[in-house]
This record gives structure tokens, sequence and C-alpha cells, in this order.
């Protein structure tokens, strides 16, 4: 299956700084979602995107879906210890009127490690 | 609470042994999916269902089986055909409509020796 380009593989950041991560793909996505995942837990839905352009905030979390479709990124602000986790992005190519059966594409993930 | 709910969360199976694992939700979605975690690594598609009796093959199918016989059931079998099944699996579901997000369970992994 096709797979999402997510980068950085890793980071290791102090507390208080800011990171960003992104996702690029060679096709299009209609959908975009960001999900966090805490050790030996199911991923967690942080931020979804629906229309090309769209930023949206969801507290100390930026994400924003590329004016091309073909990419999205995600933004944390002052981090924190609790911010540690994976994030994975996800791409749906699904349109208007499709069933909830369209599949995600999802993201390699980015290991996030935050030092206090 | 409406939620997803796997079990067991930690399994241990030897090899040769088929296992089921359990994926019950209380959200009333049609869709539901298995996916597949290796450490390092992204979800990987097993296998998904957009309506009950009715399923299809994800990326990385061979080796198991599912059955959709209640909407709120969609339990997975790793067979001993799957070559390396020692994973994370991960059990999600969908509403109807394009912009309703995939929700995931807690997990559950599989240790086979």
């Amino acid at each position: 299956g096709q797979q999402l380009n997510q980068s950085p593989q890793s980071m290791f950041i102090q507390e208080g700084e800011d990171v960003s991560m992104n996702c690029t793909s060679s096709s299009i996505f209609n959908t975009w979602l960001w999900y966090k995942q805490d050790p030996g837990e199911g991923p967690v839905l942080l931020i979804a995107l629906y229309k090309a352009g769209e930023l949206t905030s969801n507290g100390r979390l930026t994400a924003q879906f590329g004016i091309t479709r073909k990419d999205s990124f995600l933004n944390i602000s002052a981090s924190i210890p609790s911010d540690v986790g994976i994030y994975f992005c996800a791409g749906q190519h699904g349109s208007r009127g499709e069933t909830s059966g369209s599949r995600l594409t999802f993201g390699e993930g980015t290991q996030l490690t935050v030092n206090p | 609470d409406g939620g997803i709910t796997q079990s067991p969360k930690y399994l241990f199976r030897k090899e040769g042994q088929n296992v089921t694992l359990s994926c019950e939700q209380n959200l009333n979605h049609d869709a539901m999916y298995w996916y597949r975690q290796d450490p390092g690594q992204g979800l990987r598609l097993i296998y998904y269902s957009q309506i009950v009796n009715d399923f299809q093959k994800g990326d990385i199918a061979e080796g198991y089986s599912v059955s959709r016989e209640k909407k709120e059931s969609f339990p997975l079998t790793v067979t001993s055909a799957q070559k390396n099944p020692t994973a994370f699996y991960l059990c999600a579901s969908r509403g109807r409509g394009t912009n309703s997000p995939l929700h995931f369970g807690n997990g559950t992994r599989l240790t086979v020796t």
C-alpha cells in the first residue's frame, strides 16, 4: 500500500521548545488527520483537516492542510513532558458522498522526546 | 461511555496455534478496521469491513481472517499461517460520512513463541 513520507522520524527537544513535523504524498488527499500515540495505547485523534489551506488549532497544537493537497504539517508550541509520544499523519482520498469505508494511509510516525 | 474495546491487552501463544483477538464498539459505527503495528513502523491495514457480513482484505491480509456477524463486533483471527505474528494489533472504527475520523481501541499486544 501507499505510504506517506513523514519527517522527521524522531525529535529530541527541551521542554518549552516548539516542534514542527510534516507529511508529504505523491497523490492528493481530501482529508488529513493527525494522531498521537502513547506507549502501549491506541492512537488518539488530535486534529482533522478537510479543506485545502485549512489551518486548525487545538490548544498548543496547530495543523495545516497544504494548498496542493499533497502535504500537511503539525506544530506544537511550548512543548511539555506529556507531549512525549509518536505522532502520526494520515491521509484519505475519499470524496463527498463516499461511504465510511474509505481507507486511510498512514505516515510512519514521528517519535517525540521532551527533556524536562 | 462510547468507545472501542479490545481484549485482552496482552496475549501469549505458542507457535502453530490460532488465536482470536476481540474488538467491540458501541459507537454505532458502520466501518471497522484491523491494523498491525511493528516497532518503528506505521500502521498497516490487515482487513476492514464497511457493513455487517462484508469485509475486504487490506495490505497484509495473508495469515489472518475476520468475521463481521454483528455491527458491534469485528474479531481478528491470527492463524498459524502468519509467518511473523508477534506485533501490536489495533482495531478502529468510523461512522458514516467522509468527515468521520477513525477512532482506535487501545490495542492488543500478541507475543508468539
